[in-house]
């Protein structure tokens, strides 16, 4: 169980455009759902949590308009990355975490690896 | 600002030999725990989670938890090439945000 899946698995677009990526719990209900973006050999970083039906809530330095992120139900989130630049190219990982039993345990998915050209 | 600690490594271990891997954190109220393995270029995977003081076993993976000391740890037994990854500490008080660790290098050596 606890399965998160996301897509696409890899996107390229060009300098300007905007890339959606939608991120879905299988088999549970995800209360809150977590955006994170990993650059090459280095740490995860916290982009933004947000629950369903509410407003996202962005960590310091992550501009909102450019991520939008929309939690529209208890199955999906989706993450927009507004007016791209080859700066934004990163590895955007997704997680839920549910209700019941193990609703403290965060699961994964499998991430998108975002280049901008 | 709570903090997560972890050696970077990497830690070099032979086949078949016990890896430990060690954590620390700062913030006294911290309730859960948490294990992850990351394999280079995938995302994050659950392999344990601990809640109380003690041990916790699950196959060749034993958690260890000792809050008096702020300290969690992770041995993974009969190591094996295919265990060698990142792995990430990771912390959290109730529902607040997970705070994860910069992750353990782990190198199996056959």
């Amino acid at each position: 169980g606890a399965v998160v899946s996301q897509h696409p698995s890899w996107v390229i677009c060009k300098s300007g455009t905007s890339v959606k990526i939608e991120c879905r719990s299988l088999d549970f209900q995800a209360t809150t759902m977590f955006w994170y973006r990993q650059f090459p050999k280095q740490s995860l970083m916290l982009m933004a949590t947000s629950n369903e039906g509410s407003k996202a809530t962005y960590e310091q330095g992550v501009e909102k308009d450019k991520f939008l992120i929309n939690h529209a139900s208890l199955t999906l989130s989706t993450l927009t990355v507004t007016s791209a630049h080859p700066e934004d190219s990163s590895f955007y990982i997704c997680s839920a975490r549910g209700s019941g039993r193990s609703s403290y345990e965060q699961y994964f998915g499998p991430g998108t690896r975002l280049t901008v050209t | 600002q709570k903090e997560v600690e972890q050696n970077s490594g990497p830690l070099s271990v032979p086949e078949g030999a016990i890896a430990s891997l060690n954590c620390t954190y700062s913030d006294r109220g911290s309730q859960s725990f948490f294990w992850y393995r990351q394999y280079s270029g995938k995302s994050p995977e659950l392999i344990m989670s601990i809640y109380s003081n003690g041990d916790k076993e699950d196959g060749r993976f034993t958690a260890q938890l000792n809050k008096a000391s702020q300290y969690v740890s992770l041995l993974i037994r009969d190591s094996q090439p295919s265990d060698s990854a990142t792995y990430l500490c990771a912390v959290t008080e109730g529902y607040q945000k997970v705070t994860f660790g910069t992750g353990t290098k782990l190198q199996v050596i056959p």
